[in-house]
């Protein structure tokens, strides 16, 4: 009830492609949605989150879509560059409770020059 | 201004030992939130403070851990008989209230038992 899947696992694109990073939960409490970003040696940064009111929230190159009734939420990064090689978590949170974040295995990826 | 700041950055310890970890939450921040990533995995949630008292410790794996936040800033991660399977990184991370949602991660701290 309390997990998060992440897939793919790992993820190789062309320089100027779209990464599309998918997630899925099974708790209908869940009610924020982030998505973080971590470089090796670092903590994650938050990178984009989203509330389930809206089905798609864009913020410079990175857009999160959100299927409330599938229960999954994805994220694309257009023109992927290879500074946006890292590790990309998903995460879902319950408004009320302790703000603690479940996160998802994360999705290595590379971006190819 | 400075983010969430962590002690050590790299921790080696024997089996059996005693550790300590330390988090300097973004000043103000009054949630804080500690977390254990494994390698290859996501941060698992150890426990949350709000102010100076533990609001949820459920994500602690036994009574081997420990943490405390006496004065609402600082807070400390306390490991006792640190077996092989505690290592990992350490994260901590703050918000300004429970309800903002967003958390700033610090760095972590890699402890390692051999």
């Amino acid at each position: 009830q309390q997990q998060v899947k992440q897939s793919p696992q790992s993820l190789i694109v062309q320089k100027g492609g779209i990464s599309i990073i998918n997630c899925a939960y099974e708790n209908t409490a869940f009610d924020y949605f982030p998505w973080y970003q971590q470089f090796p040696g670092k903590g994650p940064a938050l990178l984009i989150a989203i509330r389930p009111d809206v089905s798609e929230k864009k913020e410079g190159r990175f857009t999160i879509s959100f299927n409330k009734s599938a229960k999954q939420f994805s994220l694309h990064i257009m023109d992927s560059q290879p500074g946006d090689s890292a590790t990309y978590f998903c995460a879902a949170s319950i408004e009320g409770n302790t703000g603690k974040l479940i996160f998802g295995q994360g999705t290595t990826l590379q971006v190819k020059p | 201004g400075a983010g969430v700041s962590q002690t050590p950055s790299n921790k080696v310890t024997e089996k059996g030992k005693y550790v300590e970890l330390r988090c300097d939450p973004i000043s103000g921040h009054t949630a804080l939130y500690w977390y254990r990533q494994s390698l290859g995995q996501g941060p698992e949630f150890l426990i949350y403070f709000q102010g100076t008292g533990a609001a949820d410790d459920s994500g602690l794996p036994n009574d081997r851990f420990f943490a405390v936040r006496p004065e609402g800033s600082v807070s400390t991660l306390k490991i006792q008989r640190t077996e092989r399977g505690d290592s990992a990184v350490y994260l901590c991370a703050s918000s300004l209230t429970r309800s903002a949602y967003e958390q700033y991660f610090g760095p972590g701290t890699r402890l390692t038992v051999t």
